[in-house]
């Protein structure tokens, strides 16, 4: 499809386990986001990679989070020893620049993954 | 303070309202995304702007590039309205996403 995709829609994890959650975006998109967002919190940045490196360029690092990108519109985001405050909706968006650094256009955004730890 | 900041944080109406949900930023963008979000968590992306005005069946998004200002308003509400509203821009300098904080709305028959 034209959009960006996220899998699975739901996931239960047991506290301390590491999840791997799963985001499509789309051909041609260079730079992608995963965030996630809390009733109580907002929206907090996780990652945010541009597709010439596979390493993160995160807004806000942690060591528990990373994001790995073994192909260009393919990221997983891998949260290591979840812990209840992990639980929330995960959300990815990708967008496209152009080759000079001009930006052309917003971001697509998916609609997320929703993490319970029990 | 935010760079993003939306207004009210929450907001309650009776079913029928017209409902008004503002975003202030304080930098420069290229492109600004109003987002939903149902109580079961998926997001929906609802509009893009980076200029003047959009309509989607009931929902209304404006924005107003010299004030630094966009609203999304809801006419004639509904029960199924009832959601966070998120105002998120991407900034031209950085080309990050900047969030705002989020409106919750509910709304009651």
């Amino acid at each position: 499809g034209a959009g960006v995709s996220q899998s699975p829609r739901y996931k239960v994890a047991k506290r301390g386990r590491d999840v791997a959650l799963r985001c499509d975006s789309i051909s041609g998109h260079v730079t992608l986001y995963w965030y996630r967002q809390t009733l109580g919190q907002g929206s907090e940045v996780l990652t945010y990679s541009q597709s010439d490196a596979q390493r993160d360029k995160s807004g806000r690092p942690s060591g528990r989070f990373s994001a790995e990108r073994p192909e260009r519109s393919v990221s997983t985001l891998k949260i290591q020893r979840t812990e209840q405050g992990d639980s929330a909706v995960y959300l990815c968006a990708s967008s496209s620049r152009s080759g000079q650094g001009r930006v052309l256009w917003g971001y697509t955004f998916g609609s997320g993954t929703r993490l319970t730890v029990v | 303070k935010n760079e993003v900041e939306q207004s009210p944080q929450n907001l309650t109406a009776q079913e029928g309202e017209f409902i008004t949900i503002n975003c202030s930023y304080s930098v420069g963008i290229s492109a600004l995304h109003w987002l939903q979000q149902h109580p079961g968590g998926g997001i929906v992306s609802l509009f893009m702007l980076s200029s003047g005005k959009k309509k989607h069946g009931r929902l209304i998004a404006t924005i107003n590039i010299q004030e630094k200002h966009s609203s999304l308003h809801i006419t004639a509400s509904h029960p199924r309205d009832s959601a966070v509203y998120i105002c998120a821009v991407r900034s031209r300098n950085t080309d990050k996403l900047i969030f705002g904080t989020g409106t919750r709305l509910q709304v009651f028959p």
